[in-house]
């Protein structure tokens, strides 16, 4: 297996903008995570799905930020409309159960 | 939810020289991972270590569940080993608490 894979890699943006964060997670997990992290706040849980549906999304900041999961095999983190207070480093995990595999992330900057 | 708390929070090493991180958990756990974030910001998982001790090359973890720790053992550290150290145990439905992390600087 590829492990989880993150599109894209780089991000850069204006604010105002949409943003939209992919990922696949590792076939047959069915745990997928969105975490978020900055120098300030550290490594956090946005939200995440078992079997495609959002369990917890307590951690997504506000309206701006959405997530889907339309299949086993894709998901999306959107942002709308980007700020600069976004920028950091996206994550998605994938989890058969308990142990987490993380994607390369997305380092995105918003301007 | 669960507290987890890592120390040191920092250290600094010469290559060659050997360390033990450590791992503390405010409550009971059926498993623990340990991961490393390398220079570039990925994260690789390490260890995922429920109770006992695990061994890979010159990394080794032992969890001791019952008394809420786990310790990473790095032996004749090198340069690459340089990153951040996280230890992340779940706690409710799939939910992963995180430690703050232990930044490793090894020189060579």
């Amino acid at each position: 297996d590829a492990g989880v894979i993150q599109s894209p890699r780089h991000e850069v943006t204006e604010m105002g903008q949409e943003v939209t964060l992919r990922c696949k997670p590792i076939s047959g997990h069915d745990y997928l995570f969105w975490y978020r992290q900055t120098m300030m706040r550290g490594l956090e849980l946005l939200i995440y799905f078992n079997n495609n549906v959002p369990i917890d999304d307590s951690g997504m900041p506000e309206d701006r930020f959405s997530a889907k999961m339309p299949n086993a095999s894709f998901s999306t983190l959107k942002i709308q409309p980007s700020e600069p207070r976004d920028s950091a480093v996206y994550f998605c995990a994938s989890s058969p159960r308990d142990e987490q595999f993380f994607g390369p992330g997305t380092r995105l900057t918003v301007l | 939810g669960i507290q987890v708390e890592q120390s040191p929070p920092d250290l600094i090493l010469q290559e060659g020289a050997n360390s033990t991180l450590r791992c503390n958990f405010s409550d009971s756990v059926n498993n623990l991972q340990w991961f490393h974030q390398n220079p570039w910001g990925q994260l690789i998982n390490l260890f995922y270590i429920p109770s006992g001790t695990k061994q890979n090359g010159r990394l080794s973890a032992t969890t001791v569940a019952t008394e809420r720790y786990s310790l990473l053992y790095i032996s004749s550290s090198q340069t690459t080993d340089s990153g951040v150290y996280f230890c992340a145990v779940p706690f409710f439905a799939g939910k992963s608490t995180f430690g703050d992390g232990t930044t490793l600087t090894v020189k060579p």
